[in-house]
């Protein structure tokens, strides 16, 4: 399995100010990818963060709102921009495609956040 | 766009008891994940499916799939109040086992 780090683990931010979130991982993984929960609710994906190349949105979410860096095998960021109280959820990454890793895809601890 | 639906999305039940959650998917996939996430925790993986017909047990949870009928089951043996959680599943549109679509969850509450 792999060991996998976030932070800030809870944050509470101001209408229309930017939050940058922290995934770390103890082990090289092939991909990376930012999980939106919003409360109550299931877990959507935002994007997947290739290394070397620009991250892969999903319907409904955008770069200028939530950019993202992945500058090497074992480390990615997510920002969120121009915040509003809709975007009020945990945020979690995930990991797989490992050497250390089976087949399956591991979640971080997320990152709560609530926009006033 | 795969749709992916567990029901019930609420379940109580008495310990002792077994009962079964079922996940269908709209789109075909041969992996199939089970998640547990406790409250205000991130997820723990539970089973991995790969393949149709591929049944999978821990304790006292077992998981099956489908993979004809896009359907996965995770059933309850002899309930316990320790099995009180939400339970995910998600199905995977890649091969490579990455980019995953969840169900709605069940949340399940197991009464002593």
């Amino acid at each position: 399995s792999a060991v996998i780090s976030q932070k800030p683990s809870r944050d509470i931010c101001q209408r229309g100010t930017s939050l940058t979130i922290q995934c770390q991982v103890d082990s090289q993984v092939t991909m990376m990818f930012w999980y939106r929960q919003q409360p109550g609710q299931s877990l959507t994906l935002i994007a997947t963060a290739n290394q070397g190349s620009e991250a892969t949105y999903e319907s409904g979410f955008v770069i200028d709102k939530f950019p993202i860096s992945r500058p090497n095998l074992t480390f990615s960021t997510l920002t969120v921009s121009n915040m509003s109280p809709e975007d009020s959820s945990i945020y979690l990454c995930s990991v797989a495609g490992g050497t250390a890793l089976t087949n399956t895809q591991y979640f971080g601890p997320g990152t709560r956040l609530t926009v006033l | 766009e795969l749709k992916v639906e567990q029901n019930p999305l609420f379940l109580s039940m008495q310990e002792g008891k077994n009962y079964t959650i079922y996940c269908n998917y709209s789109t075909t996939s041969d992996r199939l994940y089970w998640y547990r996430q406790d409250p205000g925790k991130s997820l723990e993986s539970l089973f991995v499916l790969l393949s149709n017909g591929a049944v999978k047990q821990e304790g006292r949870l077992m998981a099956s799939l489908d993979t004809k009928a896009r359907l996965s089951t995770l059933h309850i043996t002899a309930a316990v109040h320790d099995l009180s959680a939400t339970y995910f599943c998600a199905v995977d549109i890649w091969t490579s086992g990455s980019r995953l679509t969840f169900g709605e969850g069940t949340q399940l509450t197991v009464n002593p």
